[in-house]
């Protein structure tokens, strides 16, 4: 079945810091969303992506659509420690039955 | 109302209890699903409801029941339940159409099995 990559498991970063994450697939998607989770709370959608190259911002947060349409990335400027969460990517390839194909998730952790 | 609700928050149950979880969107969505999260794993598919219509279901053992009253509402029962299935059950929905990919989270209900 579809895999997608993220790595590394966990990031460190210090406040006020940039950071960049990656996730990458076996398969083409069409849609790319980037979610992020609090402890004991549901995924909070961030960003959705519908077209290669395509690159969406929402406040300090940027993600792109990768032209070859197995990889995206989401990166966080400035980063504040309420930027502290795991960070999952999404993938979809529409069609009859479709459904999100989740990568492994990262743990952000930021120092004040 | 942008918002998934789901209720209970917590659940504990033993082996041989009946309950149900709830779901609730106000935002036209005529998709939902159920997921089922592991701690620190991404979450699981359970079930898709479509236009209230059962279109996946991922192999889910039966003490696992589904419905969907209507297209606000989604129901989860749960009998005789297992140590394993002890998670955080998610619920998210859907629009229809060109948005039908962005899924929108519940809170979660965070399930103990005993």
């Amino acid at each position: 079945g579809q895999q997608l990559n993220q790595s590394p498991q966990s990031m460190f970063i210090q406040e006020g810091e940039d950071v960049s994450m990656n996730c990458t697939s076996s398969s083409i998607f069409n849609t790319w969303l980037w979610y992020k989770q609090d402890p004991g709370e549901g995924p909070v959608l961030l960003i959705a992506l519908y077209k290669a190259g395509e690159l969406t911002s929402n406040g300090r947060l940027t993600a792109q659509f990768g032209i070859t349409r197995k990889d995206s990335f989401l990166n966080i400027s400035a980063s504040i420690p309420s930027d502290v969460g795991i960070y999952f990517c999404a993938g979809l390839y529409t069609g009859a039955n479709s459904k999100l194909t989740f990568g492994k998730g990262i743990t952000l952790s930021v120092r004040p | 109302d942008t918002e998934v609700t789901q209720t209970p928050k917590h659940l504990v149950m033993g082996m041989t209890n009946k309950k149900s979880l709830k779901c609730e969107q106000h935002m036209g969505h005529r998709a939902m699903y159920w997921y089922k999260q592991k701690a620190k794993k991404p979450p699981e598919l359970m079930f898709v409801y479509s236009y209230e219509k059962l279109s996946i279901n991922e192999s889910v053992p039966s003490r696992f029941s589904p419905e969907c009253p209507n297209s606000s509402l989604l129901n989860l029962h749960l009998h005789a339940l297992q140590p394993e299935d002890s998670a955080l059950y998610l619920c998210a929905s859907s629009q229809q159409g060109i948005r039908y990919n962005e899924q929108f989270f519940g809170p979660g209900t965070r399930l103990t099995v005993l």
